[in-house]
């Protein structure tokens, strides 16, 4: 089955720098890599998403990536803010199958 | 629009004791997930349904856990007798289209 891996597990970054988290997916059938921000005491809430039929994806200030050949995809934030910290999650999935979610990374924004 | 609606927010029993959780979903959404997540972790799938049909419960222990979704719409995830281990956070979870799901606030679980 399809297995998941996120790195870095914390991360901690200057307000107004970027930062990027990386997810590798080992089912080469998985086409839909959505990332996912959870603060304290809330569910996961979608902030972006891509299919396998595109190479990049942005948002505003946020931006996610997808390499297909090498099985990884990662999310881009520029101009961090304090809100942005949270605990993010990438997750795969093949259509027929369910979500695989990676561990999470834990970003901090200082001030 | 009213989002996924999940209760209780939390819960505190001893081993070996039952417990129920309810979840609402967003309207007219067909698809209902039960996750756990325990700390630290990413969620994992326990059960899906599809109106009120079940689509995979690979990974739901049966032993102990149960659910439904009568009327295809409310769900209830019952565990019994509880463990220890599963002292987590149950998230529901509800989509419309095949992809995007939206997340409830969670029920933490704390096993004594």
């Amino acid at each position: 089955g399809e297995n998941v891996e996120q790195h870095p597990s914390t991360l901690s970054v200057q307000e107004g720098d970027s930062a990027v988290i990386k997810c590798t997916y080992s089912d080469s059938a998985s086409n839909y890599f959505p990332w996912y921000k959870q603060e304290l005491g809330k569910g996961p809430q979608l902030i972006i998403d891509i299919r396998s039929n595109v190479g990049e994806k942005k948002d505003q200030r946020i931006a996610v990536t997808l390499n297909k050949t090498a099985k990884h995809f990662s999310l881009h934030i520029t101009e961090t803010q304090p809100e942005d910290s949270a605990v993010y999650f990438c997750a795969a999935r093949n259509y027929g199958q369910n979500f695989v979610f990676g561990p999470g990374t834990r970003l901090s924004v200082l001030p | 629009e009213a989002g996924v609606a999940q209760s209780p927010r939390y819960k505190i029993i001893e081993k070996r004791q039952s417990v129920a959780f309810w979840c609402n979903p967003i309207s007219g959404h067909a698809t209902l997930y039960w996750y756990q997540q325990i700390l630290g972790q990413g969620p994992k799938l326990l059960i899906q349904f599809q109106n009120n049909g079940v689509v995979d419960d690979s990974q739901l222990p049966k032993d102990r856990f149960s659910a439904e979704r009568l009327k295809g719409v409310d769900s209830t995830l019952k565990i019994q007798p509880a463990k220890l281990e599963d002292s987590a956070v149950y998230l529901c979870a509800s989509s419309w289209t095949y992809n995007e799901q939206f997340f409830g606030p969670g029920t933490r679980l704390t096993v004594l």
